[in-house]
């Protein structure tokens, strides 16, 4: 079964700065994809990045990267230069080659003027 | 497209009460999940649906809750009876297969469900 652990529940960083956020998998396929959403205070559920399994190059989206180590089974999203409005939740998912789409618990950011 | 759209956007309910939320995908999507958040839970899917088809339905918490999709352009989720356990807020998500490159699940915007 698919599953998707992060394991910080809630981040700070100062504004400008770049940040970390964790997310590790487990599958037992080799085809599968992971994604990070961004998740406001107004609930929407924004889609920031995708790296596929496949993938050689680690993702970027803009301000947005993918640290992908498919070794280790970690699939990281670093933000560079922290904006006010990156305050959020940010979750970490995986499909499959059922096609199914799990997430993460989620880590809650927040960014410090 | 206007996306995927969701109805009602706010349901409260007494306990008891059959509640039915509503969900309209993007069209040419041929997945379709059902979500539910909650603080203590945080993102569980319930059920998936591939053309119309439902493929895995273990995450539906108890025979209460059943989910259909009687065409490729609309979908339900029905709680009977409902309880106070059940106040989340309920996303409904579609997507086109995964065929090697992005295809990212899109979100409609949830249903607020209260149960009093």
């Amino acid at each position: 079964a698919q599953k998707i652990t992060q394991t910080q529940p809630g981040m700070f960083v100062q504004e400008k700065e770049a940040v970390t956020l964790d997310c590790t998998y487990d599958t037992s396929d080799q085809s599968y994809g992971l994604f990070w959403y961004k998740q406001p205070s107004s609930g929407e559920m924004i889609f920031l990045i995708y790296q596929g399994s496949y993938d050689e190059q680690n993702a970027t989206e803009g301000r947005y990267s993918l640290n992908f180590q498919k070794a280790r089974k970690s699939a990281n999203l670093v933000i560079s230069a922290s904006q006010l409005g990156d305050s959020a939740m940010y979750f970490c998912a995986m499909r499959d080659s059922g096609q199914n789409f799990v997430f993460g618990p989620g880590t809650r950011l927040s960014v410090l003027p | 497209d206007a996306g995927v759209i969701q109805s009602p956007r706010h349901e409260v309910t007494e306990m008891g009460q059959e509640v039915t939320l509503r969900c309209k995908p993007i069209s040419g999507h041929d997945y379709l999940f059902w979500y539910r958040q909650t603080m203590m839970r945080g993102l569980e899917l319930l059920i998936y649906f591939n053309n119309n088809v439902p493929i895995d339905d273990s995450g539906m918490p108890e025979d209460r809750f059943s989910a259909k999709m009687p065409n490729a352009s609309f979908s339900t989720l029905k709680i009977q009876p409902s309880e106070p356990r059940d106040s989340a807020v309920y996303f409904c998500a579609s997507s086109d297969r995964d065929r090697g490159g992005n295809t990212e699940a899109f979100f409609g915007q949830g249903t607020r469900l209260t149960v009093v």
